[in-house]
């Protein structure tokens, strides 16, 4: 039962346009989620979160959009890099049940100079 | 400051063999998370202590995997005996309580032959 999903496994974009990542969850009870950039042969490393109380969060180049209704949140990376490069994974956790993050499968993010 | 560090970041072993994963928090955190990655599930769950206290062992897959946490600076995850089913990326991760972000090791390439 996978409660967060990336159903787009990779992606490809050209340098300086935009990188839409989407991921959808089931359990309406995640009040917090954050995305992780993760290279080959590293670990993950936190890029941006949002709380359930907001529905945008930029930061630099990076805004995160949660639409709750929809149970959907998107990456948007503008505009994208050739360093960018990498794996993005959508976590998701309810912080007054537990510390458990829920990791969607991951989207490999390609971005063409 | 260091980061959390993992050892070995590879491990090669045969079927049936004892294999032990070590694992360092960032000093200071009184989290820690034990994650498995591949490619079919993305990044699961095994484990995670709060202050040295197994909390959830939910995500362990079988009694052939056990974790550790003698102190808040060290803990092992230890699979006996190994089958080739668990090669994977073994990540352990920390956090302290007042945050909400988990910062992720380098992870150990684990093969099982």
């Amino acid at each position: 039962d996978q409660q967060v999903k990336q159903n787009s496994p990779s992606l490809s974009v050209q340098e300086g346009r935009i990188s839409i990542l989407n991921c959808d969850y089931t359990n309406s009870m995640f009040d917090y989620f954050l995305w992780y950039k993760k290279y080959p042969a590293e670990g993950p490393t936190f890029l941006i979160s949002i709380s359930s109380i907001k529905d945008k969060n930029e930061d630099g180049r990076f805004t995160v959009f949660l639409n709750k209704s929809a149970k959907h949140l998107s990456l948007h990376i503008v505009p994208s890099q050739p360093g960018d490069s990498a794996v993005y994974f959508c976590a998701a956790y309810a912080p007054s049940g537990t510390y458990k993050y829920i990791f969607g499968t991951g989207t490999r993010l390609k971005v063409l100079a | 400051d260091a980061g959390v560090i993992q050892s070995p970041r590879h491990e090669v072993t045969e079927m049936g063999q004892e294999v032990t994963l070590r694992c360092k928090p960032i000093s200071g955190h009184d989290y820690l998370f034990w994650y498995r990655q591949t490619m079919m599930r993305g990044l699961e769950l095994l484990i995670y202590f709060n202050n040295n206290v197994p909390i959830d062992d939910s995500g362990m897959p079988e009694d052939r995997f056990s974790a550790k946490m003698p102190n808040a600076s060290f803990s092992t995850l230890k699979i006996q005996p190994s089958e080739p089913r668990d090669s994977a990326v073994y990540f352990c991760a920390s956090k302290w309580s007042r945050g909400n972000t988990q910062y992720f090791g380098p992870g150990t390439r684990l093969t099982v032959l």
